[in-house]
């Protein structure tokens, strides 16, 4: 079974710095890994996503994320936060080899960052 | 492009009342669709998937079902909601191949039950 753990309910970043959203995931096989983002009453947003080749992929608004097989992770990252960035960031995991399921992503809990000014 | 489309964004209903939700895809065939809910603000229940025309997989039993009647149509529906049905209900979808394209997701329904 695949599962996704996002270890922080609520990120805090000073507009202008860095910021990371953690994710670690747990698949058998190789994962194929998303990151979302969801503003206020919407739906998801698609971000990025790693499937095979660069660790290190970069997606919309200036977002990337770095997989990392050893530790099982896949952080998000963007070098100067905005506050308009401001959002709730899922990561998910998808087990291209789970059969029938292997449409299906699963879904962290969520991390809820914060922007300040 | 690709466009998903859901409605209503927002419906109240009474306790023991029917429901139909409803998403279409536009700009693409054979597309896998599916629904959740989320509760709370936060993570995603997977409710039901659907690869195809009256193919339909339940992921968790309640009082909800789905259909799909046409390719891009897809309808979470419930005889009588009951007061734990309230939540934010998404639709979404993705290319009927390959297993390394995201899902996308229409702008969801929230759903109270008086």
């Amino acid at each position: 079974a695949q599962s996704v753990a996002q270890p922080e309910d609520q990120v805090n970043v000073a507009e202008g710095n860095p910021l990371t959203v953690k994710c670690t995931y747990s698949v058998s096989g190789n994962p194929y890994l998303f990151w979302y983002v969801q503003y206020p009453n919407r739906g998801l947003q698609f971000l990025l996503k790693y499937i095979t080749g660069d660790n290190l992929v970069k997606g919309s608004y200036g977002f990337e994320a770095e997989f990392n097989k050893s530790q099982t992770s896949f952080h998000l990252k963007k070098p100067s936060a905005l506050v308009s960035d401001s959002a709730l960031y899922f990561c998910a995991v998808r087990d291209p080899h789970s059969g029938a399921g292997s449409y299906q992503l699963t879904f962290g809990k969520g991390t809820k960052l914060s922007v300040i000014p | 492009s690709q466009t998903i489309h859901q409605w209503p964004a927002t419906l109240v209903q009474p306790v023991g009342s029917p429901l139909s939700l409803e998403c279409t895809v536009e700009g693409t065939s054979n597309p896998n669709l599916y629904w959740y809910r989320q509760a709370a603000g936060r993570g995603l229940q997977l409710l039901f998937y659907s690869v195809g025309i009256g193919q339909i997989s339940s992921e968790v039993p309640q009082n909800l079902s789905a259909s799909r009647p046409q390719d891009r149509q897809f309808i979470l529906s419930s005889k009588k909601l009951l007061l734990s049905d309230s939540g934010f209900y998404l639709c979404a979808w993705s290319p009927g191949v390959g297993f390394n394209q995201p899902q996308h997701f229409g702008d969801g329904t929230r759903l109270s039950i008086l």
